[in-house]
């Protein structure tokens, strides 16, 4: 069966350093890999994804992720956090075996400090 | 384009009622999918539909709850007799395909609270 660590319940940083929050995954086949953002009470937002290509994706907001095939990660990165990055971020990778929809890890809480 | 649509927001039942959570896909998203998310926890998939068909419901529980998605109208999570380990976030999301190739849509929740 498919699964996704995101190995840091939390991840602080101080605004303007880089910042990444990691992931790995397990899952028959091609990985389909996503990112997603939440804000307090709100739903999730969509960051970037990898399907195939290039192993560094580039999405939304300045974040990019690195696809590793040999270590089975996708960490999140942006090169100078910013306060409002702060928030709850998801990795998650298609169902495996022929099966749709999403597997999530349990998320990570990014803290940017002043 | 107004993006995946879910109410309500919030949902407070009894115990022993009914709860019915209501999405509306994106325009010319024909596939569906439920999740809930505990309290400190991620998302956790439910069902999986398309236009009166339930494609996989291996994360549904057993009893009391239920999914559709008619022909006409927004899909409907219903979950019957409500007990206090239902309050949760329930998210809907939608895609055009059911490949993942296109990412999927997600909508902003309902949030159940059952007293």
């Amino acid at each position: 069966a498919q699964s996704v660590a995101q190995p840091e319940d939390q991840v602080n940083v101080a605004e303007g350093n880089p910042l990444t929050v990691k992931c790995t995954y397990s899952v028959s086949g091609n990985p389909y890999l996503f990112w997603y953002v939440q804000y307090p009470n709100r739903g999730l937002q969509f960051l970037l994804k990898y399907i195939t290509g290039d192993n560094l994706v580039k999405g939304s907001y300045g974040f990019e992720a690195e696809f590793n095939k040999s270590q089975t990660s996708f960490h999140l990165k942006k090169p100078s956090a910013l306060v409002s990055d702060s928030a709850l971020y998801f990795c998650a990778v298609r169902r495996g075996g022929g099966a749709d929809g999403l597997t999530f890890g349990k998320g990570t809480h990014l803290i940017i400090q002043p | 384009n107004a993006g995946v649509m879910q109410n309500p927001r919030h949902l407070v039942r009894r115990r022993g009622q009914e709860a019915r959570l209501r999405c509306s896909p994106m325009k010319g998203h024909s596939h569906v999918y439920w999740y809930r998310q505990l309290p400190e926890e991620g998302l956790k998939f439910m069902v999986y539909l398309q236009k009166e068909n339930i494609i996989d419901e291996s994360g549904m529980p057993k009893e009391r709850f239920s999914a559709e998605f008619p022909k006409e109208g927004p899909s409907i999570l219903r979950i019957q007799q409500v007990v206090r380990g239902d309050s949760a976030a329930y998210f809907c999301a939608s895609s055009p395909s059911g490949q993942g190739k296109t990412g999927y849509t997600f909508g902003s929740g309902t949030r159940l609270t059952v007293v």
